[in-house]
């Protein structure tokens, strides 16, 4: 199985602050990779696909990049809704798995 | 507007066996493959299992294989988890999710997670 890890697993940022998370594969992913934001009680909601495609809807503050095995997400001004947990995700193969999680709260 | 809405969660107990369904609306269902995702209480996320639109292909996380079955049914719009031999560990929000296109595994295209329903509970405890 790809093992995705994560960091960092959590962050405090305040409002207006760029965040950046990083993400990495166990082994070569080319560009397939997804993120996701997770809000409390709530389920994700696909973010960015292929590893830096904008999901339709989604503000242009979020951004993704990376190949192969290493990967970043960045929000370039944090907004107060933007306070959530984010995953990555690969789809190169079989099982699909996630990364552990970055949850980002308010400083 | 793409709505998915599960059911079927509960307290059971172990060994015991759950069915969850899967209502989707708002889309032509019989063209999309579909998954499910489970998320155990305060924890992260965990593939579990996925089917392509006409049921060729269905595949299983091993940490459920042999013992959960994914099905559907086109006809009614409808998505199905049968959940045998149910462990303390199963325990999680289970979440119905669409895929973006017919098939489930990665040289088809597949493994996409968008949108997900709302997650219904299952926990396994004596």
């Amino acid at each position: 199985d790809i093992q995705m890890t994560q960091s960092p697993s959590s962050l405090s940022a305040s409002v207006r602050d760029r965040v950046t998370v990083t993400c990495q594969a166990s082994q070569d992913i080319s560009n397939y990779l997804n993120w996701y934001q997770q809000k409390p009680g709530k389920a994700p909601k696909l973010l960015i696909s292929d590893a830096s495609n904008l999901e339709t809807g989604v503000p242009s503050r979020f951004s993704g990049s990376g190949s192969g095995t290493d990967f970043t997400f960045t929000i370039s001004s944090l907004q107060p809704e933007d306070f959530a947990t984010y995953y990555c995700q690969q789809y190169d193969n079989l099982p699909f798995t996630f990364g552990p999680g970055t949850k980002v709260d308010i400083k | 507007e793409v709505q998915l809405v599960a059911s079927g969660g509960g307290l059971v107990q172990p060994g015991r066996s759950l069915r969850l369904s899967c209502a989707a609306s708002g889309f032509s269902f019989d063209d999309y493959g579909m998954h499910w995702v489970r998320q155990a209480p305060g924890k992260g996320l965990e593939w579990v299992s996925g089917i392509s639109w006409n049921s060729g292909s269905i595949a299983y996380a091993d940490s459920v294989k042999g013992r959960f079955t994914m099905s559907r049914d086109n006809a009614k719009n409808s998505l199905y988890l049968q959940m045998n031999s149910l462990r303390a560990e199963d325990t999680a929000f289970y979440y119905c999710a669409k895929d973006k296109g017919g098939e489930i595994t990665p040289q088809a295209g597949g493994g996409w997670f968008d949108p997900w329903g709302q997650g219904t509970l299952v926990t396994v405890s004596s």
